[in-house]
């Protein structure tokens, strides 16, 4: 168990409508993520951070803006939600050290745009 | 073409058999290498990190083979709760840029 949660669970919204996704951890990781996982694809990653206030972003980042003001904790915010982000998202933390760097994620949270 | 790619299955196999899952990725720089399980509606949780001499774990064993630029997960002596989705993932320079593959769904009948 990484102490990894993440809320709310599910949620269903409508388009336009801006959503915000918490993801809180409790062991002091330096490193989170946040992915989207669609049918037919992998996770693919959204934003990262690497500190109180340091972001970036990754692969799938339009329509997506974080938030990182605590290290506990790392906030998604979909703007103005459209259908394509109907999705599962997860959020992730990473080990600090060592090799390889392993991540281990959240329980994920089911959000339908209709 | 995916930079991780993984056969999609199903596989069905009753208990006891031997499966093996293969898993080729296409950056020849990638640096790091792991094993997921997702069960059904769960997070994908770490089976285990892929070494570049292989690696085993009591049932399962997984192997490297950077000249064909693939990995492989093989499970011995399937069980029940072996079913699920196993996702390859590839981390290219071993940072923060981890590649997943959209898994291979695994079947464990009685």
């Amino acid at each position: 168990d990484a102490g990894i949660t993440q809320s709310p669970r599910h949620k269903v919204t409508e388009t336009g409508t801006p959503v915000t996704l918490r993801c809180h951890q409790t062991e002091n990781h330096r490193y989170m993520y946040w992915y989207r996982q669609d049918p037919g694809h992998g996770l693919r990653l959204i934003h990262y951070s690497y500190g109180v206030k340091d972001t970036d972003k990754g692969e799938v980042s339009d329509g997506y803006s974080v938030s990182r003001s605590k290290t506990e904790d790392f906030l998604l915010t979909l703007e103005s939600a459209t259908s394509s982000q109907t999705s599962v998202y997860f959020c992730a933390i990473r080990t600090a050290t060592g090799t390889p760097l392993e991540q281990f994620f959240g329980p994920g949270t089911r959000l339908t745009v209709l | 073409r995916k930079e991780v790619e993984q056969d999609p299955g199903p596989f069905n196999v009753p208990e006891g058999a031997t499966v093996a899952f293969n898993c080729t990725y296409s950056n020849s720089a990638s640096q790091s290498f792991f094993w997921y399980r997702q069960d059904c509606r769960k997070e994908p949780k770490l089976l285990m990190s892929v070494y570049s001499s292989g690696n085993e774990d009591g049932r399962f064993t997984a192997q490297l083979n950077r000249a064909s630029q693939y990995i492989s997960l093989l499970i011995r002596d399937s069980k029940l709760s072996d079913s699920a989705t196993y996702l390859c993932v590839v981390n290219p320079w071993n940072n923060n840029d981890m590649r997943f593959g959209a898994g291979t769904r695994l079947t464990v009948k009685p």
